[in-house]
């Protein structure tokens, strides 16, 4: 039962330099999206998607993008890292993106750090 | 402004006894309220998800309350156990809307 895997789990980039934050889920679960969580702030949606192919941003977009070529994996891109987008990332999925009592299934998180 | 505010922001028991957390939202329009629960390293866990004709949904020893009519939730542990040391954070989730409005959680330590 792995459900939302994430990799890697730490990372440390120097600023300028572009990475892919990898997500994948093995619950067929059509909705999926990427948070980031900082120091005493609630969890803060990036990007999100609800279903292969279909992408939407979050509210905190800027300086990442996204892509949904499959069912089960939605990869996250840093552009350009900057030493504001030191951070802990989740990515989580849920099972109907229409459905209003889904629960959202989040990884572990990779820790990022941009120096 | 849709905003989830949680309290205390930390907080200490011994190891058996109950605790309460608390959720006030002002979030419209309204669908859930959600609480989860976060290890340290680790991702959120769901524990109950409330409709706002719910007022008491039950998971284990954990307890919610919603009363939708005052904005208020509350999250009950009973007989806490040093494994119920973690973040438990409360979210709102908007109708008609992918949206969710994470409060910035309640760190909970169980002593022995």
């Amino acid at each position: 039962n792995a459900g939302v895997t994430q990799t890697p789990k730490f990372q440390v980039l120097k600023t300028g330099q572009s990475m892919t934050l990898q997500c994948a889920q093995d619950m067929n679960h059509e909705y999926m999206s990427w948070y980031r969580q900082d120091p005493g702030m609630g969890l803060r949606l990036i990007h999100y998607s609800v279903g292969a192919g279909i992408t939407d941003q979050g509210e905190v977009p800027n300086g990442y993008n996204v892509s949904r070529s499959t069912t089960e994996d939605f990869p996250l891109r840093l552009l350009s890292a900057a030493p504001s987008q030191t951070s802990v990332y989740f990515c989580a999925s849920s099972s109907y993106a229409g459905t209003e009592n889904s629960p959202l299934h989040f990884g572990n998180g990779t820790r990022l750090t941009v120096t | 402004k849709n905003q989830v505010e949680q309290s205390p922001q930390s907080l200490i028991i011994l190891e058996g006894k109950n605790c309460t957390l608390q959720c006030n939202y002002t979030v419209s329009p309204f669908s859930n309220l959600r609480w989860y629960k976060q290890d340290t390293g680790r991702g959120p866990v769901s524990l109950t998800i409330m409709t706002f004709s719910e007022n008491t949904k039950s998971n284990g020893r954990y307890t919610a309350t919603l009363d939708a009519d005052t904005k208020q939730s509350s999250l009950h542990i009973t007989a806490s156990q040093l494994s119920d040391s973690a973040s438990y954070i409360c979210v709102v989730k908007m109708d008609s809307s992918y949206k969710l409005i994470f409060g910035s959680g309640t760190r909970l330590l169980v002593r022995p």
